[in-house]
C-alpha cells in the first residue's frame, strides 16, 4: 500500500526567501505525482503534475522534481510571498488507479 | 466558470440521521471523485465515477453510497450517521483522470 510523507508539518519562513518542500513515497511504481494548494477553508487547488517520464515541472516561482527510484519529490518556491501561506499537499497516482494518495501536508506561514 | 460546486458548506447531524452531500460540476468531465479529510490527515477516496451511470468503490466506502445518473451530478449519501464521519468531505471531477478540480468542500459534524 502506498505511502506518502510530507516533512516537515509545518514550516514559517521570512518572505523573500526561497524554500523547498519534501515528499516521500514508498511506492516508485507511481504514475505521476502531483502538488496541491489548499488555503483554510478552501478546496484544493492543483499546482504541478509530474508524469512518471518527468524529473521536474515549473510554472512561475514554482518548480517540482520528481525522483521515482528514491521515492522522493520536492517542491521548490522561489522568492517566497506572504500569499504563498497556505497548506500544500503532495498525492501520488498509480497505474490503471483512478485513486490519488495523499500526504498530510506542509503548513507553510510566510512572515513579511 | 462555476466548476464544483458542492452544498451544503456546512452541516451538523445528530448520530443515526441521514443526509445527502450534493455535489455538481459544469465542466463536462467524465470523472468524479468524493474524498474525505480529517483534521491534520490526507484526503482518502470514498467513492469515484467514471462516467454516468458507473460507480466504484474508494479506499473508505464504509457508511456511504453514491449514484451518477447524469454527467454532471455526483451525490454522495449518509445513511445511520456515526460521529466517525464527522470529517471535511471534498468532491473533484477530472477530464483524464489526472488534472483534478475540488469543490471547496462541506464540513461535517455528526453529534
Amino acid at each position: 500500500k502506498q505511502e506518502v510523507t510530507q516533512i516537515p508539518a509545518a514550516l514559517s519562513v521570512p518572505e523573500g526567501e526561497n524554500l523547498v518542500l519534501n515528499c516521500s513515497f514508498t511506492d516508485s511504481a507511481i504514475y505521476n505525482l502531483q502538488w496541491f494548494r489548499q488555503d483554510p477553508g478552501k478546496g484544493l487547488t492543483s499546482l504541478l503534475l509530474i508524469q512518471s517520464s518527468q524529473r521536474e515541472q515549473t510554472s512561475g516561482r514554482l518548480n517540482a522534481s520528481l525522483d521515482k527510484s528514491s521515492g522522493r519529490s520536492t517542491l521548490y518556491i522561489a522568492a517566497s510571498q506572504p500569499g504563498d501561506s497556505a497548506t500544500y499537499l503532495c498525492a501520488t497516482g498509480g497505474a490503471g488507479s483512478y485513486q490519488l494518495t495523499f500526504g498530510k501536508g506542509t503548513k507553510l506561514s510566510v512572515i513579511p | 466558470n462555476a466548476g464544483v460546486t458542492q452544498t451544503p458548506k456546512f452541516r451538523i447531524l445528530k448520530i443515526g440521521q441521514s443526509m445527502t452531500l450534493q455535489c455538481a460540476q459544469d465542466m463536462n468531465h467524465n470523472y468524479m471523485y468524493w474524498y474525505r479529510q480529517d483534521p491534520g490527515m490526507g484526503l482518502k477516496l470514498i467513492y469515484y465515477s467514471v462516467g454516468a451511470g458507473i460507480t466504484d468503490k474508494g479506499e473508505v466506502p464504509n457508511g456511504y453510497n453514491v449514484s451518477r445518473s447524469t454527467t454532471e451530478d455526483f451525490p454522495l449519501r449518509l445513511e445511520l450517521a456515526a460521529p466517525s464521519q464527522t470529517s471535511v468531505y471534498f468532491c473533484a471531477s477530472s477530464r483524464d483522470s489526472y488534472v483534478y478540480t475540488f469543490g471547496s468542500g462541506t464540513r461535517l459534524t455528526v453529534v
